[in-house]
This record gives structure tokens, sequence and C-alpha cells, in this order.
């Protein structure tokens, strides 16, 4: 079956650090990949995706790079803000019917002091 | 940039009384999901719409929760009788039907308080 495997938080950087959190997953065909940002009170909202092997997401200073060979996609910054703290969820997505289906991660929560 | 909608934001309400959330999906998402988020965790699928079709309601507790989108376009999610682990983030999502990368569009939620 499909599913994807967090890195366990909460993590905590200090300001310009590098982030990385981990993701590595388990699919049965050729998924995309995604990761969402959720700020405390809203919904999930999309950071970045990648949709074949080698594709490298990217969207706020943030990267994840499709990596089939290692099955992950782990999420990167180089330099981390205040404003990136909130919680990070990584989803992959498959298309059995021609509708998506998603399964998500158990969430990184990230706190970044000043 | 085009949203999801959902109302209300909040409801308080006792155990037992009967709650409703309402969704409308980004125009032209065939496809629309309900998901709930316990604090601290990831969503959780309780069921899938492909237009006015449920695909998937195999972890939907059918004996409290429905869920019907009668246009196939916005959707309501009705808990009776609601019960005090119910207490939850509800959250309504959309994308693209026949799109492989299209990516979900979540709204803000309902944040659901049980007494």
């Amino acid at each position: 079956g499909n599913s994807v495997t967090q890195m366990e938080g909460p993590v905590t950087l200090s300001e310009e650090a590098f982030l990385t959190i981990n993701c590595t997953y388990t699919a049965t065909g050729y998924p995309s990949l995604f990761w969402y940002v959720q700020y405390p009170g809203e919904g999930l909202q999309l950071l970045l995706k990648a949709t074949k092997a080698d594709d490298k997401g990217s969207n706020k200073g943030f990267e994840a790079t499709y990596r089939k060979e290692t099955t992950s996609f782990h999420l990167e910054k180089g330099s981390v803000q205040v404003s990136d703290s909130a919680v990070y969820f990584c989803a992959l997505s498959e298309s059995p019917w021609g509708g998506n289906q998603f399964y998500f991660g158990t969430g990184t929560s990230l706190t970044v002091i000043p | 940039e085009a949203e999801v909608a959902q109302s209300p934001r909040y409801k308080i309400t006792e155990k037992s009384q009967a709650v409703a959330f309402w969704c409308d999906p980004i125009s032209g998402h065939a496809t629309l999901y309900w998901y709930r988020q316990i604090l601290g965790q990831g969503p959780e699928l309780l069921v899938q719409f492909q237009d006015e079709s449920v695909v998937d309601d195999s972890q939907l507790p059918k004996d409290r929760f429905s869920a019907e989108r009668l246009k196939g376009v916005d959707s309501t999610l009705k808990i009776q009788p609601a019960e005090l682990g119910d207490s939850a983030m509800y959250l309504c999502a959309s994308s693209l039907y026949g799109a492989r990368d299209s990516p979900l569009h979540f709204g803000n939620g309902t944040r659901l308080t049980v007494t």
C-alpha cells in the first residue's frame, strides 16, 4: 500500500540555520509528491510539488528533490526565518482511477527562534 | 487566487446534538475531500467525492457521520449525534480530476468543540 513517513519533531532552530525535514514514501505506482505547510488555526497550504523522478520542487527558498532510488522527498531550506515556524506535511498522490488519492505524513512542527 | 470556502469557522456544540459543516470547492474541481485533523496529527480522510458520487468513505463512521454533494458542487458533512471524541478540525479540500499532478487545495477548516 501507499504511505508516507516523516521525521518526527518538534524541530527547533535558530534564525538563519539550515533546515532539513526527512520524508520517505512507499507507493504502488508512480506518485506525485508534495510538501504542505500549516500555520496555527489554518488549513494546509501547498508549499511545493514534484511529479516525477529527479524533479526538484521549490518555493519561498524551500526545495525538495524527488528521489526514486531512495524513495525520498526531503525538505530543505538554507536559512530559516521566524516566519517559517509552522507544521510541515509530506504527502503523495496517486491516480488509480483518474481521481487523486492523497496520503499524508504525521507532520513535523518547526519553531524558529530569533 | 480561487479558494475553497468553508463555514462555519468555529462551532461549539453539546454532545448528542447534531452539527453540520459546509464546503464550496474551487470552481471546476470535480474531486472533493473531507478530512478530520486531530490536534498534533496529520489529516485523516473521511470521504472523497467524484462529482456527486462517493468514491471512498471507508474511514467515515457511518453510524453518526453523513456527507452529501447533491449537485456535484458544494458539500455538507453532518454529525449526529456528536460525541466528545469528535472535537477536531474538519478540513475540506478539492482537486482537479484527471490531472495526476493536481495538488489538494484546502479551506481554512471548521474547528469543532464538543462539550
